[in-house]
């Protein structure tokens, strides 16, 4: 069974500063890997892909991916109340390539 | 919702009864995900298309079938629904550029009740 664990949460910081969100994978060929946030009530809405090894930047967004460590985690610079949110690590896992998701991992930005 | 719709979007019924939740996409992506997404569960997969009636199971398929005539649309029916179905039900698509299922897009999702 191919897992994603994401940390059970929920996380809560103070506006403006850094969150951090982490989820490892157990399949070790996984090789693309997004970040999804999901707003109460609302469908989950990408917001972030990573291919390679390494940190991608997307303006207050930053994935890491480390597959040595099978780890990838999102950092959330400046957050805002607006960031608000469940946000939802998925893995492509396996050789039919079905995408895996953690259970999530609720962030509160408290103003 | 980049070009997906569902419907209904809320369905109440009762056990035993069938139902049909339909997707609809305007982005021709060759791709299609049926999900359901339950407390403590997270999204789980149902069933999904990689074409026009090409579909396979997904980790809970049971007592889940789908059917995909054409491109844009992809029905997921409950044969007999029962309670333990009572769930929000998302469509994703995905183009699967170069071979590898990638960005999924979700639809906005329909809230079933089964009583």
């Amino acid at each position: 069974q191919k897992e994603v664990e994401q940390n059970s949460g929920p996380l809560s910081v103070p506006e403006g500063a850094i969150a951090s969100l982490n989820c490892t994978y157990s399949d070790r060929v996984s090789q693309s890997f997004f970040w999804y946030r999901q707003y109460s009530g609302k469908s989950p809405e990408l917001i972030m892909s990573i291919y390679s090894n390494g940190d991608k930047e997307d303006g207050r967004f930053t994935a890491q991916l480390n597959k040595a460590s099978q780890y990838v985690s999102l950092l959330i610079r400046d957050s805002q109340p607006s960031d608000s949110a469940t946000y939802l690590c998925a893995v492509i896992t396996g050789a039919n390539s079905k995408l895996t998701f953690g259970k999530g991992i609720t962030l509160s930005v408290r103003p | 919702d980049a070009g997906i719709t569902q419907s209904p979007r809320h369905k109440v019924t009762e056990t035993g009864t069938p139902v049909t939740l339909r997707c609809h996409q305007t982005e021709n992506h060759r791709y299609m995900y049926w999900y359901r997404q339950d407390p403590g569960h997270g999204l789980r997969l149902i069933h999904y298309s990689y074409g026009v009636k090409d579909t396979d199971k997904g980790e809970v398929s049971d007592g889940y079938s789908v059917s995909r005539s054409k491109t844009e649309d992809f029905l997921l029916t409950l044969e007999s629904a029962t309670s333990s179905q009572t769930s929000v039900y998302f469509c994703a698509i995905s183009e699967g550029r170069g071979g590898v299922l990638g960005e999924q897009f979700f639809g906005p999702g329909t809230r079933l009740t089964v009583l």
